[in-house]
Order: C-alpha cells, then structure tokens, then sequence
C-alpha cells in the first residue's frame, strides 16, 4: 500500500476554468477528507465521506465546489470557474471508521492548484 | 469555537531538545490535542496525541497542562529532518472538523 495519493500534483489553470481532482485512499479505509491550505496558513477541513455518502461539509465548500466518492473508493474534488483566491493546496486524507486524527489518519501529499 | 495558538517561528541547536507550546483554552473537556507536522511539499505527519497525562512515543513528548488548556511538544534531540511547520490540533466538538491554526515553523540549526 503506497498511502493516500492524490493527482495531479500540481495544476495551473486559468480563471474562470473549471478543475477536478483525484484522490485515492489507503484500500481499506472507508472515511475520506478534504482540506485546503493557502500559503502560511494551516489546513482547513472543507468535507468529509463515509464510504459514498458525504456526510459533512465546511461552510468553506461554496457552490463552485463539489465534491463525490461514488463507489466509497476515491474521491473527486470539482472547482467550478475558479477564482484566483482558489489557489491553495488541495489535502485529502482517509481513516477507518472509528479512528480520529491520529496514526491511522493519513493525508496525501496534496494537490497544488494556482489560477493565473 | 476551537481554537489554537502556537508562536510562528523557533530555532533550534541540533542535538538539543526542542519545546513546542500551543494555546487551546477553548478545548472541550473530552477533545483530545494532537500534533502534526508537515515538512514543505509533503501532507501532515502524525506525531503524537493526548488528553489529560502526559504523552511519550518514538518521536516526541507531549506535557498537557493539568486545565488542559496548554500543551507542549517536545522532540529530546532534534537532528536536521526535523524542521518542518508543527501543528497543534483540536477538533469541533461533535463534528470531523479538525482546527490546525497557522502552527510554528521550526528550523533546527547545524
């Protein structure tokens, strides 16, 4: 098991584009999460998944965001006609079910997005 | 609403021990401290976690206050790999959303 992988690492797109994500995690983990983190700041939760069903959502997440796990395997992360503020680091992580932040709550290396 | 604050940046001698504090005032009473750190371009690493005593594992030890509302991270013998951004984390109680705050930069000094 390789961890929580996320692609494409890096993203450059223009303004008003829209983006999708990916990210894969650990096999046997059923919780999945997403999180944002601008320059110097820390992450900031946007959502969470049990299995498909997505089950909390940051105020952060507007409606230019959605975000799906349809078979409770990987995720996807959708930006709809991005604004320059959108570019941040883009985190998913995965736990199994019972388990808080901790050991078993792994994050991927993240996603960078940057809107020119 | 859960909240944490750590010093931006600290410096560190190599080999010397490195003491990290962290504010949580607002930490609910059952709400577990956990830190991270996150070395650039990677995603955040576990480190270690408490709730009331104090915590030890391979990496780092953890002295929370006895009314909780300050802790410490301390790496013994801090070597060059482990500079890196460190967070205090809490959680808002009742939900998955986790606080990271801004953290503290370490640089540990040859």
């Amino acid at each position: 098991d390789t961890g929580v992988s996320q692609n494409p690492r890096h993203k450059i797109t223009k303004r008003g584009q829209n983006v999708t994500f990916r990210c894969d995690p650990i096999s046997e983990h059923n919780r999945l999460y997403w999180y944002r983190q601008t320059l110097g700041q820390g992450p900031e939760f946007l959502t969470y998944f049990q299995n498909e069903a997505q089950l909390e959502k940051s105020r952060l997440l507007s409606d230019r965001f959605s975000a799906e796990r349809p078979k409770g395997s990987f995720s996807t992360l959708e930006i709809q006609r991005t604004e320059q503020g959108d570019s941040a680091m883009y985190l998913c992580a995965s736990s199994l079910t019972g388990e808080m932040l901790g050991s078993g709550y792994t994050f991927g290396s993240g996603t960078r997005l940057t809107v020119v | 609403d859960a909240k944490t604050t750590q010093p931006p940046s600290m410096d560190c001698a190599e080999g010397r021990a490195a003491n990290l504090p962290c504010n949580h005032s607002t930490i609910s009473g059952n709400e577990y401290v956990y830190w991270y750190r996150q070395i650039h371009s990677q995603g955040p690493q576990y480190i270690i976690h408490g709730l009331k005593n104090n915590e030890t594992n391979e990496m780092a030890s953890l002295i929370i206050t006895e009314d909780r509302k300050s802790s410490t991270l301390i790496l013994p013998h801090a070597t060059l790999r482990d500079t890196a951004v460190y967070y205090c984390i809490v959680r808002v109680t009742g939900t998955y959303k986790y606080i990271f705050g801004t953290g503290t930069r370490l640089k540990v000094l040859a």
